[in-house]
């Protein structure tokens, strides 16, 4: 089974500063990839980023980028200049092969307040 | 419409009552997910078409849940005898194809269901 752990349940940032949204990982799959979402107060899901589990390289998405550490199973998000539209619910998620695919497993979320 | 449809927004029903959640989905998308979402949780996968059949169910909690998709387009989840616990944001999705795992899955703004 996959599991996702968000373990930041609310995060404040200033304004144009960056911010580091903590995800870690369980799973048994080789192959896997890694997605954020945002959701703002309105309820939609927003895709950010996807990292695949053999990308080589960090992906990065405009202010969005991933520290993908593979060894210690996480995939933290980080904003860079925050904005006051930031301000939102963020989802880390996880999907696989097999019995995985298709599927997103999501973590608890993590609630980011930007601060004016 | 160019994102995926969800209708009612809200659908507000007595205890013990059958409800039909519609999905439509991005035109020419093949993979249809359901989840769930409870208050400040992350979303729950509930099941996956890939066209026309169910791909993956294993996340429908019980037989009263039951969805979907005879022509490969608009899905329709099911709820019988609802339950106050059954109270959730809907949420379907939609992807190009549900057996690649970098493919984005795009959502709807959901159906919130309140049983009383």
């Amino acid at each position: 089974a996959q599991k996702i752990t968000q373990t930041q349940p609310g995060m404040f940032v200033q304004e144009k500063e960056a911010v580091t949204l903590d995800c870690t990982y369980d799973t048994s799959d080789q192959s896997y990839g890694l997605f954020w979402y945002k959701q703002p107060s309105s309820g939609e899901m927003i895709f950010l980023i996807y990292q695949g589990s053999y990308d080589e390289q960090n992906a990065t998405e405009g202010r969005y980028s991933l520290n993908f550490q593979k060894a210690r199973k996480s995939a933290n998000l980080v904003i860079s200049a925050s904005q006051l539209g930031d301000s939102a619910m963020y989802f880390c998620a996880i999907t696989g092969r097999g019995s995985n695919t298709g599927k997103l497993i999501f973590g608890q979320g993590t609630t980011l307040q930007v601060k004016p | 419409g160019a994102g995926v449809s969800q209708t009612p927004s809200n659908k507000v029903t007595e205890k013990g009552k059958y409800v039909e959640l519609r999905c439509d989905p991005i035109s020419g998308h093949t993979a249809l997910y359901w989840y769930r979402q409870s208050l400040g949780q992350g979303p729950e996968f509930l099941i996956y078409f890939q066209g026309t059949g169910a791909a993956d169910d294993s996340g429908l909690p019980n037989d009263r849940f039951f969805a979907v998709r005879p022509e490969g387009s608009v899905s329709t989840l099911k709820i019988q005898r609802t339950e106050r616990g059954d109270s959730a944001v809907y949420l379907c999705a939609s992807s190009a194809s549900g057996g690649v795992m970098n493919t984005e899955a795009f959502f709807g703004q959901g159906t919130r269901l309140t049983v009383v």
